[in-house]
């Protein structure tokens, strides 16, 4: 079981320029969520989505945008980078509020820079 | 969700107890206490959850005071691989798809 995937792992951006930040999921969970962290700071909600074709802002949305096309995929897309935007960004999935365990599964992370 | 207060840091010798506690003296009765640990840069990995009884499961003990204001989670024999930072949240679950992280006790678990 993959559980969530991110990628890249890294990337270094211009300002200005634009990216998405890839999400999938296999393990069918309705809700799933971008948060990004700063160095030595806690986690911060960007979006979140509660399945295929909803999604909802979280703390911090300026300057960014979702999708949710498929239950599988939560892309996150950066239209025009800016430095304030460095980050590591996790993706993260969870089954719907009813299920026995209710656990979130987060990825591993993508390292973004922006010069 | 109500807020939540955890120490910033934390040290604990390898081999000990390791017990963090968190504040939450705003809960309401259908709010859960969530941990979640989150070593150096990896993404964070849920440690155990409760309503109002003390739950117990591999990784870890969950202690919930009986007025729920407070909880402690327990790692019976910390080792130098449980040094992280240990997220506590308190979180509706029915109908609630949010999941908010605060700052975190930093866990330092010393050889």
């Amino acid at each position: 079981n993959a559980g969530v995937t991110q990628t890249p792992k890294f990337r270094i951006l211009k300002i200005g320029q634009s990216m998405t930040l890839q999400c999938a999921q296999d393990m069918n969970h309705n809700y799933m969520y971008w948060y990004r962290q700063d160095p030595g700071m806690g986690l911060k909600l960007i979006y979140y989505s509660v399945g295929a074709g909803i999604t909802d802002k979280g703390e911090v949305p300026n300057g960014y945008n979702v999708s949710r096309s498929t239950t599988e995929d939560f892309p996150l897309r950066l239209e025009l980078a800016a430095p304030s935007q460095t980050s590591v960004y996790f993706c993260a999935s969870s089954p719907h509020w009813t299920a026995m365990n209710t656990e979130a599964f987060f990825g591993q992370g993508t390292r973004l820079t922006v010069v | 969700d109500a807020k939540t207060t955890q120490p910033t840091s934390m040290d604990c010798a390898e081999g000990r107890a390791a017990n963090l506690p968190c504040n939450h003296s705003t809960i309401s009765g259908n709010e859960y206490v969530y941990w979640y640990r989150q070593i150096h840069s990896q993404g964070p990995q849920y440690i155990i959850h409760g309503l109002k009884n003390n739950e117990t499961n591999e990784m870890a003990s969950l202690i919930i005071t009986e007025d729920r204001k407070s909880s402690t989670l327990i790692l019976p024999h910390a080792t130098l691989r449980d040094t992280a930072v240990y997220y506590c949240i308190v979180r509706v679950n029915f109908g609630n798809e949010k999941l908010t992280f605060g700052t975190g006790t930093r866990l330092t678990i010393i050889p």
